[in-house]
């Protein structure tokens, strides 16, 4: 089946620092991928969609300037959180679903847990 | 707008025991229905999905779901639950044209022995 990675798989920063996750689809091509948020105990809330090649689309509420998403290749974007604050510290999955099939069904990445002190 | 309700926030079984998850949802059309598992710490794991065709569904780890339009729900259910099947499920659904996702809150189940 279709594999997706994250790295880190957890990090712990400094407030103020900047922090970046990769996300990776292994064994296949993925022009979009989806990057959530889930807080302890929570759903998934979305965040952004990310394009390959184009700006990345985000939801009401996510901070554009503080939630950097670049998607450079088919198989990598990543997520840099900028300035980070404890109310940052959160565990970010991402998703991506396969190429060319409109199905609607996602694969996710295990997640990274942030923690900024 | 699209919506996915959860009404249990958790719920208990013991091990050997059926079980059954509940999950309604707000669609104006024939929606993409999608069930997840997430372990602690961990990603999401598809169990099963419904997009047409017969209602009843089956997925991996003897797990199944029915889809009845009439009532707008897509249940989970397991004839036997595994210690091994305590973790957090989501129901979720599919929207059209962007490829997104929108979850339901989750159920944690936990298994006694």
């Amino acid at each position: 089946g279709a594999v997706v990675s994250q790295h880190p798989s957890w990090v712990i920063c400094k407030s103020g620092t900047s922090v970046k996750i990769e996300c990776r689809s292994l064994d296949f091509q993925a022009t979009t991928m989806f990057w959530y948020r889930q807080f302890p105990k929570q759903s998934l809330m979305l965040m952004a969609t990310s394009n390959e090649g184009s700006k990345a689309t985000y939801e009401q509420g996510v901070e554009k300037d503080k939630f950097l998403i670049n998607h450079a290749s088919l198989t990598l974007s990543t997520l840099t959180v900028t300035s980070a604050h404890p109310e940052d510290s959160s565990f970010y999955i991402c998703s991506a679903p396969l190429s060319g099939r409109a199905s609607y069904e996602q694969y996710f990445g295990p997640g990274t847990r942030l923690t900024v002190t | 707008a699209q919506s996915v309700t959860q009404p249990d926030i958790h719920i208990t079984v013991s091990e050997g025991a059926s079980l059954e998850l509940r999950c309604n949802y707000s669609y104006g059309a024939t929606p993409y229905l999608f069930w997840y598992v997430q372990s602690p710490g961990q990603g999401l794991q598809l169990l099963l999905k419904y997009f047409s065709g017969d209602t009843l569904v089956q997925g991996i780890k003897g797990f199944e779901a029915e889809f009845k339009r009439s009532q707008s729900s897509f249940n989970l259910r397991k004839p036997s639950v595994h210690w091994s099947d305590a973790a957090e499920y989501f129901c979720a659904v599919g929207v059209p044209g962007g490829f997104k996702t929108i979850f339901g809150a989750g159920t944690r189940l936990f298994v006694k022995a």
